[in-house]
């Protein structure tokens, strides 16, 4: 079955770059039409999509963070990395990783990650 | 950017109750709409692909329906375990967004 986990660090310092890893299991990121997302959610507050990546290594971004934001994949480790630089309080919340899943080339999240809470604070 | 709206933000129902949740897109997404249903500390979950389809293993009082701008997610019954905030998402653009959410509670 597809498992997906996020780990990262909790707390993070502003300005500093956040770094979270995506490890899943089930898929291969080397399969065609095969991809993996991320999400976040502030305390309280809704989802918001971040960046993707497809088996491809074709890549999105949402535009209001483009700048900051960078996603890779390790196929041979089966992980996708997500970085966010200049991390300020307003970036606290709980990020999620997600497979891509397809249907009649309509694409959604169909398995999610527990998520993890980053808090950014001084 | 294609924006996402929902009506209400939240609705009060009981137990058996049908209801109807609203997305409306900012430009006509076709049918490319997904709703995910999220209980408090948990990952949202999916129920609802590509407007009217209904992911494996969700129960078939959920439903939806619309295309273009429009959609709607229906609950026939509602029962306890359906009390959740639901949030709809569109993938026609490749820059996916969600909607702000409706929050169910329980009347």
């Amino acid at each position: 079955q597809i498992t997906l986990k996020e780990s990262g660090p909790t707390l993070v310092k502003p300005t500093q770059t956040l770094t979270l890893t995506c490890t899943f299991s089930g898929f291969s990121l080397s399969t065609s039409g095969v991809g993996v997302g991320w999400i976040r959610q502030p305390p309280g507050k809704a989802l918001e999509w971040l960046a993707l990546i497809y088996w491809n290594d074709d890549k999105r971004y949402s535009p209001s963070l483009k700048s900051r934001l960078t996603i890779t994949k390790d196929t041979s480790k089966n992980q996708v990395v997500l970085t966010m630089t200049n991390m300020d309080p307003v970036d606290t919340a709980t990020y999620y990783c997600a497979h891509i899943g397809q249907q009649w080339l309509v694409y959604y999240f169909d398995y999610w990650g527990q998520g993890t809470l980053v808090t950014v604070s001084s | 950017d294609i924006q996402m709206t929902q009506s209400p933000s939240s609705l009060s129902a009981s137990v058996g109750d049908r209801v109807t949740i609203t997305c409306r897109a900012s430009q006509s997404i076709s049918s490319y709409l997904n709703w995910y249903q999220q209980k408090p500390g948990k990952a949202p979950k999916l129920l609802i692909y590509a407007a009217s389809s209904l992911q494996s293993g969700v129960p078939s009082r959920f439903s939806g329906s619309g295309s273009g701008t429009d959609f709607t997610l229906t609950i026939s019954s509602l029962q306890p375990e359906d009390f959740a905030t639901y949030y709809c998402q569109q993938s026609y653009s490749t820059l996916l967004t969600f909607g702000p959410g409706t929050k169910v509670d329980i009347k």
